[in-house]
């Protein structure tokens, strides 16, 4: 059985760019969400999708944004990135009903400068 | 809304000597509660989970954790640490019923073993 992947582990970016981070879901799992984590902070909830489609939001705007296909692997774009934005970012892999609890990968840390 | 408080930042104990992360939650609908581990530099690993039924729960590495109802806690325990356990420990919660909250946590307790 095969655990979250993420990539790129690390990326640095100027103000005002875009980025794609990627991921791939645990095999069976069919829901992904995303987590920013800022330094000595725990993961606040970005969204997650299921089916294709984002069904949760954490208080993210709106140029935090994402996709899953159709074999349950993700994508988080951030555009007009700011300092602030400089975080890890955890995705991690569940079922819809979470009674296995959720894997999560190992991050990826961007740092924008 | 969830919210979870985690009462100390930071926790430290010599190397086998007794240990309890505390968390709290609050909560208007039952939840599911889980503790979760960061090594430096890494994700976040799954160290227990309650879903229902036995209140005590236990890992493979000696931890344990009780779900309070009454005090809403879910405590982290372990009776004897290793400088291995040295780590960040996340207490969080989710909704049961596949909700798209998805997880939310505490502040992390970062637990110091001195030798």
């Amino acid at each position: 059985e095969t655990g979250v992947t993420q990539s790129p582990t690390h990326l640095i970016k100027t103000r005002g760019q875009q980025v794609t981070l990627r991921c791939s879901s645990q095999s069976g799992h069919n829901t992904v969400s995303w987590y920013q984590q800022a330094l000595g902070q725990g993961p606040q909830f970005i969204f997650q999708y299921y089916r294709e489609e984002e069904n949760g939001r954490g208080n993210f705007p709106p140029r935090f944004s994402g996709l899953q296909f159709p074999n349950y692997s993700s994508e988080l774009n951030v555009n007009a990135l700011e300092l602030d934005d400089s975080a890890l970012y955890l995705c991690a892999s569940s079922l819809w009903v979470p009674n296995y609890g959720y894997t999560f990968g190992s991050g990826t840390r961007l740092t924008v400068v | 809304a969830q919210s979870v408080t985690q009462l100390d930042s930071q926790v430290p104990v010599f190397e086998e000597a007794p240990v309890e992360l505390r968390c709290n939650y609050s909560s208007s609908v039952s939840v599911y509660l889980f503790w979760y581990v960061q090594y430096p530099n890494q994700g976040l690993q799954l160290l227990l989970k309650y879903l229902s039924g036995s209140t005590l729960v236990k890992s493979i590495n000696g931890f344990e954790a009780e779900f309070n109802k009454s005090q809403t806690s879910f405590h982290l325990r372990k009776p004897s640490v290793h400088i291995s356990d040295t780590a960040e420990y996340f207490c969080a919660v989710s909704l049961p019923g596949g909700g798209a909250d998805g997880l939310t946590f505490g502040k992390g307790t970062h637990l110091i073993i001195q030798p």
